[in-house]
C-alpha cells in the first residue's frame, strides 16, 4: 500500500488559479468515487476540503473543487488567496476499509 | 458539535507500548455507521492512516503496521483507545484521531493531536 503521488509543492499568485494532482492505481483512486483533500496548516488540524471526488462540506468556500480522471485526481482553488497557503493531502479509499493519503504538497501563494 | 481529542504519553522508550486515548463528543459509537479513525504525521513527513473503528466493532488497520496495532472502544466513555507495541524513533509523531463522514472514508473533524516522542 504506497502512497498515492502528490507534486511536493506548487505555487500561484493572488487571484489565480492552480490544481495539484493526486496519482493512485486502479485499487484505489480509480476504484472508488471515494477521494478526499484536506488543508492542513502546520501546528492545526487537518480539514476536510472535498469528500467523494467531488463534493464540498459546507462552509467550504467554492473556489475549491475536486475531479477525477482514472487513477488521477485534482483539487483546484481558483482565486488564490493568501490564507490558502497550507499543506494539502489527498486520500483515498483503498479496499476492505482501509485508507491512503497522497505525499502532500505544499501550496506557496506568491 | 463534534469534537475529539487526544491523550497519552509525550514520551515512549523505544521497545515500550504506547497507548493512546481519543476522547469525543458530538456523536454516539453505538449509532450505526459511526467510526472513529487514528492518523499520524512524523515531523516534515506525510499523513498516514493508522486504524479504523465502527460503530459494530469492525476494525481496519494500516497493513504495514497490522502486527503492532490495536483499536479499542468504550461507548459508555466516548472513547477509542489505540496501542501500539514496539515503539521505534520512525514512530516519532503527532498523532490525530478523527471523526469520518458516515461511511465515504474522509474525515470531517479532527483532534488538534498529540505529539509523540520516541526516545531512549
Amino acid at each position: 500500500q504506497s502512497a498515492l503521488t502528490q507534486p511536493a509543492s506548487v505555487s500561484g499568485s493572488p487571484g489565480q488559479s492552480i490544481t495539484i494532482s493526486c496519482s493512485g492505481t486502479s485499487s484505489d483512486v480509480g476504484s472508488y468515487n471515494l477521494v478526499s483533500w484536506y488543508q492542513h496548516h502546520p501546528g492545526n488540524a487537518p480539514k476536510l476540503m472535498i469528500y467523494e471526488d467531488n463534493k464540498r462540506p459546507s462552509g467550504v468556500s467554492n473556489r475549491f473543487s475536486g475531479s477525477k480522471s482514472g487513477n488521477t485526481a485534482s483539487l483546484t482553488i481558483s482565486g488564490l488567496q493568501a490564507e490558502d497557503e497550507a499543506d494539502y493531502y489527498c486520500c483515498s479509499y483503498a479496499g476492505s476499509s482501509t485508507v491512503i493519503f497522497g505525499g502532500g504538497t505544499k501550496l506557496t501563494v506568491l | 458539535q463534534i469534537t475529539l481529542k487526544e491523550s497519552g504519553p509525550t514520551l515512549v522508550k523505544p521497545t515500550q507500548t504506547l497507548t493512546l486515548t481519543c476522547t469525543f463528543s458530538g456523536f454516539s459509537l453505538s449509532t450505526s455507521g459511526v467510526g472513529v479513525g487514528w492518523i499520524r504525521q512524523p515531523p516534515g513527513k506525510a499523513l498516514e492512516w493508522l486504524a479504523l473503528i465502527y460503530w459494530n466493532d469492525d476494525k481496519r488497520y494500516r497493513p504495514s503496521l497490522k502486527s503492532r496495532l490495536t483499536i479499542t472502544k468504550d461507548t459508555s466513555k466516548n472513547q477509542v483507545v489505540l496501542t501500539m507495541t514496539n515503539m521505534d524513533p520512525v514512530d516519532t509523531a503527532t498523532y490525530y484521531c478523527a471523526h469520518p463522514r458516515g461511511l465515504t472514508y474522509s474525515f470531517d473533524m479532527w483532534g488538534q493531536g498529540t505529539m509523540v516522542t520516541v526516545s531512549s
